[in-house]
């Protein structure tokens, strides 16, 4: 099945860096990947998605770059703001036949300081 | 919440009892899925379903089971035989293929 690796596990910025967020699957055929923000004790969100038919998406201060042919996906925030401290999922969705769903990396947790 | 909803948001288990977690939604959406989350872990799948009756297990489906009766509801169950259920669990529905999930708020079950 799909694996998905995600680092780095910890992230520490000051406010108005950037921050990357990098992620390795394993399987070609994923053709969708979209990364979540979760704050603590709250459910996963959706902040932006990307599909293998596109290089680049951005909204905003958030970007998204995808390289098929290694297989490496990243999530790209510009001028962190505090209010962007969570933990950062990314994801990768796979489709065969009547199965598709999402395997999830082991969350990047973010902290942006003053 | 978001058109889909879990409860209880808290739930308490003694050794050796089943318990049932709620998940409805109202986004007319076909597929559904449980995820597990522990601290400092991703989510790992439980059982999802792509459409009604029909269900399929996940990376981690032993001592959990599910039915999909209604398109709106995808009930689990941790079984006496799930030996470390305390964990966050998350429902999650998707409108297809092309599209990424909406979550509930989540289900956090500690054993007593």
């Amino acid at each position: 099945g799909e694996n998905v690796e995600q680092h780095p596990s910890t992230l520490s910025v000051q406010e108005g860096d950037s921050a990357v967020i990098k992620c390795t699957y394993s399987d070609s055929a994923s053709n969708y990947f979209p990364w979540y923000k979760q704050e603590l004790g709250k459910r996963p969100q959706l902040i932006i998605d990307i599909r293998s038919n596109v290089g680049e998406k951005k909204d905003q201060r958030i970007a998204v770059t995808l390289n098929k042919t290694a297989k490496h996906f990243s999530l790209h925030i510009t001028e962190t703001q505090p209010e962007d401290s969570a933990v950062y999922f990314c994801a990768a969705r796979i489709n065969t036949g009547t199965a598709s769903k999402l395997t999830f990396g082991t969350g990047t947790r973010l902290q942006v300081t003053l | 919440d978001g058109g889909i909803t879990q409860s209880p948001k808290y739930l308490f288990r003694k050794e050796g009892q089943n318990v049932t977690l709620s998940c409805e939604q109202n986004l007319n959406h076909d597929a559904m899925y449980w995820y597990r989350q522990d601290p400092g872990q991703g989510l790992r799948l439980i059982y999802y379903s792509q459409i009604v009756n029909d269900f399929q297990k996940g990376d981690i489906a032993e001592g959990y089971s599910v039915s999909r009766e209604k398109k709106e509801s995808f009930p689990l169950t941790v079984t006496s035989a799930q030996k470390n259920p305390t964990a966050f669990y998350l429902c999650a529905s998707s409108r297809d293929s092309l599209y990424g999930y909406t979550f509930g708020s989540g289900t956090r079950l500690t054993v007593v």
